[in-house]
């Protein structure tokens, strides 16, 4: 059982745009910045927003994160076959001496 | 430019106790602001956080873990080092070595992941 609530799967088609949605509380989304990673099948996650809306060198502005309350959202745009994989939130969490906390991820199916 | 990989036994019994060893290159582990992390994956399920070390020898780790996990670092041999006890089957997944920027600003991110490296337990 994850902290972090995710849907565990969503599906669009090419060119479409989805929104996934990870959901938490007062100690940890609530009180920090969250982190998105992409883990395409087999491979090792990568970092594709930080600081809840941030996206490092080299990923496409298709991706874009926000953050509100305790919950927070990746939006993928002009979503491409590429873009098929696992999407994960994380955070920082302020209970018991802190820890992180991830979410249980989303499958992402472009139809 | 940054690399970790992770190094250890494919296969442990139950009981047993699991070390794995982070090997990188690309940062120092002397830097503020720098640290390295442990994360899992059972097959087919969620990242999970195992624990995290910093520049300065600061730590956390997972509560539920926390009796069993041990993350060192030797910074002048560009090593992290993690060690669970008492080993289980339901401990099998793919263990990632990970590097770790905190800003102390609120932002702070595992940025760059090692390839992993898939743990049985098995008798």
């Amino acid at each position: 059982q994850s902290v972090l609530t995710q849907p565990p799967s969503t599906s669009g088609a090419p060119g479409q745009r989805v929104t996934i949605s990870c959901s938490g509380g007062s100690p940890n989304i609530g009180s920090n910045s969250v982190n998105w990673y992409q883990q395409l099948p087999g491979k090792a996650p990568t970092l594709l927003i930080y600081n809840s809306y941030q996206r490092p060198s080299g990923v496409p502005d298709r991706f874009s994160g926000s953050k509100s309350g305790t919950s927070a959202s990746l939006t993928i745009s002009g979503l491409r076959s590429e873009d098929e994989a696992a999407y994960y939130c994380a955070t920082w969490d302020d209970r018991m001496n802190e820890f992180w906390v991830f979410g249980g991820g989303t499958k992402l199916t472009v139809l | 430019q940054i690399t970790l990989k992770e190094s250890g036994p494919t296969l442990v019994e139950p009981t047993q106790t699991l070390t794995l060893t982070c090997t990188f290159s690309g940062f120092s582990l002397t830097t503020a602001g720098v640290g390295a992390g442990w994360i899992r994956q059972p097959p087919g399920k969620a990242l999970e956080f195992l624990g995290l070390i910093y520049w300065n020898d600061d730590r956390r780790h997972s509560p539920s873990l926390r009796d069993r996990v041990t993350i060192t670092k030797v910074s002048s041999k560009n090593l992290v080092f993690l060690t669970m006890t008492n080993m289980d089957p339901v401990d099998t997944a793919t263990y990632y070595c990970v590097h770790y920027l905190d800003f102390r600003t609120g932002k702070r991110y595992f940025d760059l992941w090692g390839r992993g490296t898939l743990v049985t337990v098995s008798s």
